[in-house]
């Protein structure tokens, strides 16, 4: 599975757009870019994902750029519940495939 | 109507002892996953099971023993504990999708949180 680079933590306001970068330029073609949180004590949890093309659900929106080689998760609208420790992953899905989670970012939201 | 329930939620226990740790998942998903997370907050994925055949088995001392009765449970049996073995361990659960965009992305259980001492 192809590496990740993340900032180690950010800081953003309560209401505003948090932006999480996320660089992963040895990707491989039939590798998907996923995006899990970890809030304090909890187990991670899944938010998005894709491959090239941008998506977005109820939580989050993925922007990943055209040569593949970074993305940016975005979280329209900030609350003090989103501050977590946000995993950028790439890795080809399959039962035989490990998720594995790096250092990720801490996000910290405040007021 | 919790969708990966493990237990106990918190286990402390004593050097040498034989503990077990039990995860049940309601999703109906076909694999499922232990993952330790150490005192340094590292993810690290130990053992995988898809419909009942250990498909991951990480590097990992002989004494964690998973066991699968059936696909909606995966069980974690430790034997003779260690202090490093203190941790909190995630149970997680996954389904393939039949076809396109990959599987569906993992879902956590909230822990459990073993402390040897």
């Amino acid at each position: 599975d192809a590496k990740t680079t993340q900032p180690t933590s950010m800081d953003c306001a309560e209401g505003r757009a948090a932006n999480l970068p996320c660089n992963h330029s040895t990707i491989s073609g039939n590798e998907y870019v996923y995006w899990y949180r970890q809030i304090h004590s909890q187990g991670p949890q899944y938010i998005i994902h894709g491959l090239k093309n941008n998506e977005t659900n109820e939580m989050a929106s993925l922007i990943i750029t055209e040569d593949r080689k970074s993305s940016t998760l975005i979280l329209p609208h900030a609350t003090l519940r989103d501050t977590a420790v946000y995993y950028c992953i790439v890795r080809v899905p399959g039962t035989a495939s490990k998720l594995t989670f790096g250092t990720g970012t801490r996000l910290q939201v405040t007021l | 109507d919790t969708a990966v329930s493990q237990t106990p939620k918190y286990l402390v226990t004593q050097m040498g002892n034989d503990k077990s740790i039990k995860c049940e998942q309601n999703l109906g998903h076909d694999t499922m996953y232990w993952y330790k997370q150490d005192s340094k907050k590292f993810l690290k994925i130990m053992f995988s099971y898809n419909n009942k055949e250990l498909i991951i088995n990480e590097t990992v001392p002989n004494r964690f023993s998973p066991k699968s009765p059936d696909k909606a449970h995966l069980n974690l049996h430790i034997n003779s504990l260690e202090l490093g073995d203190s941790a909190v361990y995630f149970c997680a659960s996954s389904q393939r999708r039949d076809r396109g965009f990959g599987d569906y992305g993992y879902t956590f259980g909230s822990g459990t949180r073993l402390t040897v001492v």
